[in-house]
């Protein structure tokens, strides 16, 4: 399995402002995703994120309004760019794990509230 | 498509009221069937990961089973602190990504 940890847990901005949402695992993993869960929904990928590569988006999600940095094996960054109160979410940080039958283990997420 | 679509919406039980869970899935070479558990305000917590037909694994109260095209949770005798939600998430073939469903949400009375 693998420790993940995000930063910040929660926070409430204003609109047109952005928020860069990091995410850090306990070892190193060559992928990470990063999910969007919308009030009383289920899990959306946003974007998957790998070391020495640019991330690769899902469709409807596109990099200028969130762009993602990989510096390295263990960490990850999501900016959410420009919010406005559609962006209201819980972010996710997940990694692969567990060699060939690998599982995806998730973050605490990240509650973000955008008035 | 791929797709995953779970049963019931929510589901309420008494305490020690067995039941099960569904999750009925199209997915073009089933690479992996994932069970997590989701309490208010966190993040998923794995349980299971089923990879082919026939295959069973459990955890305490928790049992899931695993067909060609769907996949069920069984409690038995739940107690209040099972109550979350459940979802299910596929991987397909060579994908990396995985798909979830709506997911279940179980409530257990005491």
């Amino acid at each position: 399995s693998a420790v993940i940890s995000q930063k910040p847990s929660r926070d409430i901005c204003q609109r047109g402002t952005s928020l860069t949402i990091q995410c850090q695992v306990d070892s190193q993993v060559t992928m990470m995703f990063w999910y969007r869960q919308q009030p009383g929904q289920s899990l959306t990928l946003i974007a998957t994120a790998n070391q020495g590569s640019e991330a690769t988006y899902e469709s409807g999600f596109v990099i200028d309004k969130f762009p993602i940095s990989r510096p390295n094996l263990t960490f990850s960054t999501l900016t959410v760019s420009n919010m406005s109160p559609e962006d209201s979410s819980i972010y996710l940080c997940s990694v692969a794990a567990g060699g060939p039958q690998e599982t995806q283990y998730f973050g605490p997420g990240t509650r973000l509230l955008v008035l | 498509e791929d797709q995953v679509t779970q049963s019931p919406e929510a589901l309420r039980l008494q305490e020690g009221e067995s039941s099960s869970l569904n999750c009925s899935y199209t997915v073009s070479g089933l690479r992996g069937l994932f069970w997590y558990r989701q309490d208010p305000g966190k993040g998923p917590e794995f349980l299971f990961t089923l990879y082919s037909a026939g295959e069973e694994k459990e955890k305490e109260r928790l049992k899931a089973t695993l067909t060609k095209k769907e996949s069920f949770l069984h409690i038995t005798a739940p107690k209040p602190e099972d109550s979350a939600t459940y979802l299910c998430a596929v991987q397909a073939g060579h994908a990396s990504k995985i798909i979830f469903g709506s997911g279940t949400r179980l409530s257990i009375r005491p």
